[in-house]
């Protein structure tokens, strides 16, 4: 069964860092793309950044510069380092499985991060 | 950046009905258009890729149409757990997804 078991998140002022991971169990994640979408509170869906199997990655313009996406093949996990947090970066951040052609198959349940002060 | 437009915002049926979905792209996307659905609380689930493939086990009541700029979500008979948000997301450029339409019950 496959299985994304997420955790991090939480209350951080303006300015703070956040580490999100995402684990997964039923396939392995450095053969596949690992992406981090989010949710701002009532309202829609957002890419946020994907991890390739190569390695490589990309991130939202909104986001360039300030996340980083990792992973850790031993511990089957990705991360979602997160600084220089900004108000408008409240949401629920979801890891998913990036079906190599950018369609999400598998998500995880979700992590709520509140920016404020 | 593409965008997509959803509509209706909100979609009022009765259960047993019909449901039909819109949602359009600023510029071709072809076929490569997702729809998910998003329960209260939950994470979204792959309903549709490629325009009109259903995700492994999705029901048959849900089809997807269209191509380019145009694309329906078709929910044949309403069934009481498909009352929920769809949303809609190309994969032709960097995603994007569309505002989401929520189908409530009537």
């Amino acid at each position: 069964e496959v299985q994304l078991v997420q955790s991090g998140g939480g209350l951080i002022q303006p300015g703070g860092s956040l580490r999100l991971s995402c684990a997964v169990s039923g396939f392995t994640v450095s053969d596949n793309y690992m992406a981090w979408v989010r949710q701002a509170p009532g309202g829609g869906l957002q890419y946020v950044s994907v991890i390739y199997n190569d390695g490589d990655s990309h991130f939202a313009d909104s986001v360039k510069g300030r996340f980083t996406i990792s992973r850790d093949n031993s511990k089957n996990t990705i991360y979602l380092q997160m600084n220089s947090l900004r108000v408008e970066d409240t949401a629920v951040y979801f890891c998913a499985r990036d079906h190599s052609t950018g369609r999400y198959d598998y998500w995880g349940q979700g992590t709520l991060v509140t920016v404020s002060s | 950046e593409i965008v997509l437009t959803q509509s209706p915002a909100t979609l009022s049926v009765s259960p047993g009905e019909r449901g039909t979905l819109s949602c359009r792209a600023s510029q071709s996307v072809y076929s490569n258009l997702a729809w998910y659905q998003q329960r209260p609380g939950q994470a979204p689930r792959l309903l549709i890729y490629g325009a009109s493939k259903r995700a492994t086990g999705i029901p048959a009541r849900f089809s997807g149409s269209g191509y380019g700029t145009d694309f329906t979500l078709t929910i044949s008979s309403l069934q009481s757990e498909d009352f929920a948000v769809y949303h809609c997301q190309q994969y032709d450029d960097n995603p994007t997804f569309g505002g989401g339409t929520k189908v409530e019950i009537k």
